[in-house]
């Protein structure tokens, strides 16, 4: 199956800061890629699928990039609603497969 | 609005079984493909089991193949992860998540948790 590993695992950013995740792929994914945003005792949600299209509703602070193995979650100027788990999420290959997420907590 | 609502989970023993339950309104059931996906500490989220739409295909997990069963009810809306033979390593917060048009996870629940322990 393919991995997918995230990093870092806990990144501190203040309010107002520009957060970048990474997520890495054991092989080429092409751009079937999409992150999720999670809050405990909440449904996770869809920000962006194909590695670049943000989801319907979703803020313009959230942009994604990158394609293969190297893909990347850029949150500009971070807000209060934003402190949450992310996970990157592969749909290029059988099983679908998460990252371990990342933690972007408050600094 | 789309919802999906997860019910079923609580305290199970090793060995034991237990049904949950995902109940979706807000759109055409039969028409999207919908996937359990459980979150634990060890693995975080992991697909456990999906069914198409197309054709009512069902596919599991090797972790847990030959020992849960997912279905679904067109008639009320709902999709169904019937786990047997459980172990420790299965406890998690277990959602199930609609796969939208574009392939992804468009719309999920908020999850009901699953611990396995005597």
């Amino acid at each position: 199956e393919v991995v997918m590993t995230q990093s870092p695992a806990t990144l501190s950013v203040s309010p107002g800061e520009r957060a970048t995740l990474s997520c890495r792929a054991s092989q080429n994914v092409r751009t079937n890629l999409a992150w999720y945003q999670h809050k405990p005792g909440q449904a996770p949600r869809l920000l962006i699928y194909d590695t670049s299209t943000r989801a319907a509703g979703i803020s313009a602070r959230f942009s994604g990039s990158g394609s293969g193995t190297e893909f990347t979650l850029t949150v500009s100027s971070l807000q209060s609603e934003d402190f949450a788990v992310y996970y990157c999420q592969q749909s290029s290959d059988w099983p679908r497969t998460f990252g371990q997420g990342t933690k972007v907590e408050i600094k | 609005d789309v919802q999906l609502v997860e019910s079923g989970g609580g305290l199970v023993q090793p060995g034991g079984s237990r049904r949950l339950s995902c109940a979706v309104s807000g759109f055409i059931f039969r028409d999207f493909s919908m996937h359990w996906i459980r979150l634990t500490p060890e693995r975080g989220l992991q697909y456990v089991a999906a069914i198409h739409y197309t054709d009512g295909k069902i596919f599991y997990a090797d972790s847990v193949k030959g020992r849960f069963t997912m279905s679904r009810d067109i008639s009320k809306n709902t999709v169904y992860l019937q786990m047997g033979r459980v172990r420790p390593e299965d406890t998690g917060l277990y959602f199930c998540a609609r796969v939208g048009e574009m392939g992804f996870f468009d719309s999920w629940g908020q999850g009901t948790l699953v611990t396995v322990s005597s």
